[in-house]
């Protein structure tokens, strides 16, 4: 089946820590997208990419890294800099001509 | 960045009723998009819009693409149980691959 698959659905860290959050995608789109949200909250977004190896800060990229080294993937770095990193995270990817997003199942992740 | 200002915060409506939200923006998009999250998943896509005045149906939703390309708008007609999540608009304001900008939500509650 075409999807995007983030892994995993939840997720722990101790402070301090970096983890990583995988975003998979075989649908063949070129754009994808990182999204938070805290509870209650709308969507921020945090980091987007248009095309392989390449990546634009969004609006609340700060304490946060990503990198797309390949068109299906798009893996987000929260580090130890990122001082509230509990929240729900979501990745995207964009659909025909890249006019509209198809989201994953999304990854919560506790800082213990 | 871009703000989306999306109306009613929150609906609290009885089983049958017809449901109204909308979006507002400051500047213009070439598309806006409609998505439901349901709690603990990803938002999924409702309706995409891409032309000023564009009416669309899926089911009992009905979306607007606004005269002006600032607004869009979503009804749900006779509304059940599994209504219930939060409604997110989205709207994109260049051409392919450019970032979605998203509203803070809708939440909607049905009496049954």
């Amino acid at each position: 089946d075409g999807g995007i698959t983030q892994s995993p659905k939840y997720l722990f860290r101790k402070e301090g820590q970096n983890v990583t959050l995988s975003c998979e995608q075989n649908l063949n789109h070129d754009a994808m997208y990182w999204y938070r949200q805290d509870p209650g909250q709308g969507l921020r977004l945090i980091y987007y990419s248009q095309i392989v190896n390449d990546f634009q800060k969004g609006d609340i990229a700060e304490g946060y890294s990503v990198s797309r080294e390949k068109k299906e993937s798009f893996p987000l770095t929260v580090t130890s800099a990122q001082k509230n990193p509990t929240a729900f995270y979501l990745c995207a990817s964009g659909g025909e001509q890249n006019t509209e997003a198809f989201f994953g199942q999304g990854t919560r992740l506790t800082v213990v | 960045g871009q703000q989306l200002n999306q109306s009613p915060q929150s609906m609290f409506i009885q089983e049958g009723e017809d449901v109204s939200m909308n979006c507002t923006s400051s500047s213009i998009f070439n598309t806006w998009l409609w998505y439901k999250q349901d709690p603990g998943e990803g938002p999924v896509l409702l309706i995409a819009l891409y032309k000023a005045g564009e009416l669309t149906s899926n089911g009992r939703l009905t979306a607007q693409f606004g005269i002006t390309r600032k607004d869009s708008f979503l009804n749900i007609s006779a509304s059940i149980p599994s209504d219930v999540g939060i409604y997110f608009c989205a709207g994109q304001e260049g051409e392919y691959g450019n970032k979605l900008v998203f509203g803070a939500g809708t939440i909607l509650r049905v009496k049954s």
